[in-house]
């Protein structure tokens, strides 16, 4: 049973475009959102995060959109980087982190120089 | 310097053995977890402990057996290892205990376990 899904395994973009990774979930009772990046033989790390009070938050090149009525986060990256290059994690918790975080399968996002 | 380290990075053993994943973080957090990373990529929580008590125990077989000596450590002892606890192991820990929000954790690099 997937309660946070990220459909898509992987992105392919152009240097310098936006990329738009996609995370979807079924339990309306999530209330707290984290993007982790995660490099090959590395943790998983803190990316940017969102509660459900608000529908976007920003950090530099990186914005998170939540669409509480269809379930729906969006990170956006602009403009992307070769060293964007990872694999990025969708996070969900609910009860305002009352409970453990449930991880997305991830997508891995491949920035073509 | 590394935040959270984990110790070995790469274990390889054979069905029946015990054997432990040492975890250590230098942040200064109250709260560290243990995450595990199964074949088909899904990162679950195992276990969490906010200074040194246990506040989270995600069904996991008793066979797995966390020990914390101090908040600075999280070591995960596995007793008779099985094919299917095959997978990559992630510590983590985070300044807010599992309970608050912004719980950003910060992650160990991992260590993938191989049981032939």
């Amino acid at each position: 049973d997937q309660q946070v899904k990220q459909n898509s395994p992987s992105l392919s973009v152009q240097e310098g475009r936006i990329s738009i990774l996609n995370c979807d979930y079924t339990n309306s009772m999530f209330d707290y959102f984290l993007w982790y990046k995660k490099y090959p033989a590395e943790g998983p790390t803190f990316l940017i995060s969102i509660s459900s009070i608000k529908d976007k938050n920003e950090d530099g090149r990186f914005t998170v959109f939540l669409n509480k009525s269809a379930k729906h986060l969006s990170l956006h990256i602009v403009p992307s980087q070769p060293g964007d290059s990872a694999v990025y994690f969708c996070a969900a918790s609910a009860d305002s982190g009352n409970t453990p975080l449930v991880f997305g399968k991830g997508t891995r996002l491949s920035v073509i120089a | 310097d590394t935040a959270v380290s984990q110790t070995p990075k790469y274990l390889v053993t054979q069905m029946g053995n015990d054997k432990s994943i040492k975890c250590e973080q230098n942040l200064g957090h109250d709260t560290m977890y243990w995450y595990k990373q199964d074949s088909k990529k899904f990162l679950k929580i195992m276990f969490s402990y906010n200074n040194k008590e246990l506040i989270i125990n995600e069904t996991v077989p008793n066979r797995f057996s966390p020990k914390s000596p101090d908040k600075a450590h999280l070591n995960l002892h596995i007793n008779s290892l099985e094919l299917g606890d095959s997978a990559v192991y992630f510590c983590a820990s985070s300044q807010a205990p599992a309970g608050v929000s912004y719980n950003e954790q910060f992650f160990g690099p991992g260590t993938r376990l191989t049981v032939l």
